[in-house]
């Protein structure tokens, strides 16, 4: 049972590079979640899919769109990088009916 | 605006020392605190934390809500170096699409 994969685990951009992140679980769950991780800052969220279909902002948005692809697949886009979102990068899900969100290990990101 | 402030931000302790990590938090219709341990990677669960449930505890690791103070508190005893990491504090609502809402995080570390 992998849970929550990411893919690439490290990535280094150019500034004005694009890129996607992809996140992928087989849980079965109706919930995804794009989080970044800043020293300092704790886990700011991105964007989250509540459910297959849908998409809404999270706390910091700009700069990357989402694709809900299906209900096990939640992509991540940055379409022209910035040194600002070198950060640390995670996907999580849950299932709806319970407390159980599930974290993927992480996509570290730098651009320079 | 949901909030979730953790204090202290960083702590260091010997080996054998208790500690006790602090998660205020502000949120419109509280539904769930969660606590979680960061190590080199994805955060992992530890505790969640309800109206029906004010207080977790597994081995040395204990937790307390006070819906009150809007505040919880982590207490670790006889801490040993595998306790080093980042602990986040985190709050879900209820109403609209479930989702965590993240302290900075508090760093322990902890000294042979």
């Amino acid at each position: 049972n992998a849970g929550v994969t990411q893919t690439p685990k490290f990535q280094v951009l150019k500034t004005g590079q694009s890129m996607t992140l992809q996140c992928a679980q087989d849980m079965n769950h109706n919930s995804m979640y794009w989080y970044r991780q800043d020293p300092g800052m704790g886990l700011r969220l991105i964007y989250y899919s509540a459910s297959e279909g849908t998409t809404d902002k999270g706390e910091v948005p700009n700069g990357y769109n989402v694709s809900r692809l299906n209900k096990r697949e939640f992509s991540l886009r940055l379409e022209s990088a910035a040194p600002s979102q070198t950060s640390v990068y995670f996907c999580a899900s849950r299932d709806g009916g319970t407390y159980g969100y599930t974290f993927g290990s992480g996509t570290r990101l730098t651009v320079v | 605006e949901d909030k979730v402030v953790q204090s202290p931000l960083s702590l260091v302790v010997h080996e054998g020392d208790t500690v006790t990590l602090n998660c205020s938090y502000e949120v419109t219709n509280f539904r769930s605190l969660l606590w979680y341990k960061q190590e080199k990677k994805a955060p992992t669960f530890l505790f969640m934390l309800t109206s029906s449930g004010i207080e977790k505890k597994s081995g040395r690791l204990s937790s307390i809500l006070d819906k009150k103070e809007l505040s919880s508190i982590l207490n670790i005893t006889a801490t040993q170096t595998g306790d080093s990491a980042i602990y986040l504090c985190a709050v879900e609502a209820y109403g609209g699409a479930q989702k965590l809402v993240f302290g900075q995080g508090t760093r322990l570390t902890i000294n042979p």
